[in-house]
């Protein structure tokens, strides 16, 4: 059972470019989020997702997009990434219960 | 609006007590706790819904009070592998008019020393 899954997991992006990330999840789990992580700031909520074709706008979605064609998929986009936007990025899925399952973070950097 | 959690860092020694704070400005429906260790993901640890009912591990306790939208969670005779950030996180219930929407505080840093 792979849980989350996120790809990739490092890259390096020029100001200006595009780019994509994957969240995959094997559990069958309705509702889907995309967090950022800063030293000092926590976790912040970028983008979420409460079922399949459905995304909602967290606390800090400006220079992002999301999409989530396929229940088990929440893909998170990067227009024209800004150094701003380095961090690290962390997909998570919930079941009924609540209880948040989290990928590996992938680590952007974005120069 | 996030939560806020106190103390921002605590250092214990091993077999000491710990207990970390989380204050919010709304009305908390839910409260989740969660570990993260350098370098990790955050790992699941505590919920607690409105009602009192609490779902997490057994070696953990946490308190929830709605007349001041704090929750508290207790971390009794610490051990080394207790060390990492502690974040909580406030949300709504599902089936309300929120959505699962979960957002964290800004962290605890809790170091164990032998």
């Amino acid at each position: 059972n792979a849980g989350v899954t996120q790809t990739p997991k490092f890259r390096v992006l020029k100001t200006g470019q595009s780019m994509t990330l994957l969240c995959a999840q094997d559990m069958n789990h309705e509702y889907m989020y995309w967090y950022r992580q800063d030293p000092g700031m926590g976790l912040r909520l970028i983008h979420y997702s409460v079922g399949e074709g459905t995304t909602a706008k967290g606390e800090v979605p400006d220079g992002y997009n999301v999409s989530r064609l396929k229940k088990q998929n929440f893909l998170l986009g990067l227009e024209s990434a800004a150094p701003s936007q380095t961090s690290v990025y962390f997909c998570a899925s919930a079941p009924p219960d609540l209880a948040f399952t989290f990928g590996s973070g992938t680590r952007l950097t974005v120069v | 609006q996030q939560p806020v959690q106190s103390p921002q860092a605590v250092i214990l020694r091993e077999g000491e007590d710990a207990v970390i704070n989380c204050s919010s400005s709304k009305a908390l429906y839910s409260v989740h706790w969660y570990r993260q260790k350098h370098g990790e993901a955050p790992v699941f640890l505590m919920i607690l819904l409105k009602g009192g009912e609490q779902k997490g591990h057994e070696k953990i306790s946490a308190s929830f009070n709605e007349k001041k939208q704090q929750s508290s969670l207790y971390l009794t005779a610490s051990q080394l592998s207790y060390s990492g950030t502690y974040f909580c996180g406030t949300g709504g219930l599902w089936g309300s008019s929120n959505t699962g929407k979960l957002i964290f505080g800004q962290g605890t840093t809790l170091q164990v020393k032998p």
